[in-house]
């Protein structure tokens, strides 16, 4: 089945750095756009970036642009997520998403992952 | 960006019908996208474009949408169906849009 599996989570200090891995399995991967997602108990569902299949099209939040990187490597199946100047506030959960497309309604995010959870503290 | 404004909680007795709303600009212009959540767990999609249900979601879930509030109802809810609910939208202008969350609605099933 569809499957989207999320690692890379921890404990890290502000100002450190961590990066996010997503292998995704049971669909062609480099047929659809992906995103990252987090979510807090304060804040809710944020969305931080998407890429498209290979790579030209990139988008992020205004909360994280130039600190976070988005990647991706189809011959894996894998999505990244470089996190660099971490912040206290950046403590979520992280999740890896599925974008596909509707010929009349566009894009939509449809599969998600379980979640790593990253926690940034001194 | 734009927000995405939903009530936070509400409740349905078993077996009747519930309306979640969400309202935000975004929704002027682009399709919602509703998902659940149930605690500790991703969430899962359950309509997209406005009234569409994915592969597996129960007939009882449904779409629509009006100016800038989109909504998702449950026709005879069960007690399974006791989530978190958030809809989603594409958001912005130009050739890559980014996507925008409701503030979430806790659904009780009495």
């Amino acid at each position: 089945q569809v499957q989207l599996v999320e690692s890379g989570g921890g404990l890290v200090k502000p100002g450190g750095s961590l990066r996010l891995s997503c292998v995704g399995s049971g669909f062609t991967f480099s047929d659809h756009y992906m995103s990252w997602i987090r979510q807090t108990p304060g804040k809710g569902l944020e969305w931080l970036s998407y890429m498209s299949v290979a790579g030209s099209t990139i988008n992020y939040a205004d909360s994280v642009k130039g600190r976070f990187t988005i990647s991706r490597d189809n011959a894996g199946n894998s999505l990244y997520l470089q996190m660099n100047g971490l912040r206290v506030e950046d403590t979520a959960v992280y999740y890896c998403a599925r974008e596909s497309y509707d010929t009349v309604t566009g894009r939509y995010i449809d599969v998600w992952g379980k979640g790593t959870t990253v926690i940034v503290s001194s | 960006s734009s927000e995405l404004t939903q009530d936070p909680a509400v409740s349905v007795a078993l077996g009747q019908t519930v309306r979640i709303t969400c309202q935000g600009d975004s929704l002027r212009v682009y399709y919602a996208n509703w998902y659940q959540q149930k605690p500790g767990q991703a969430p899962v999609l359950v309509i997209h474009g406005e009234n569409n249900r994915p592969s597996g979601i129960p007939e009882r879930f449904s779409g629509s949408s009006s100016g800038d509030t989109a909504s998702l109802i449950i026709t005879g809810a069960r007690a399974e169906d006791e989530a978190d609910y958030f809809c989603n939208s594409r958001d912005g202008v130009g050739n890559h849009p980014s996507y925008v969350f409701g503030t979430g609605t806790k659904v009780t099933v009495l």
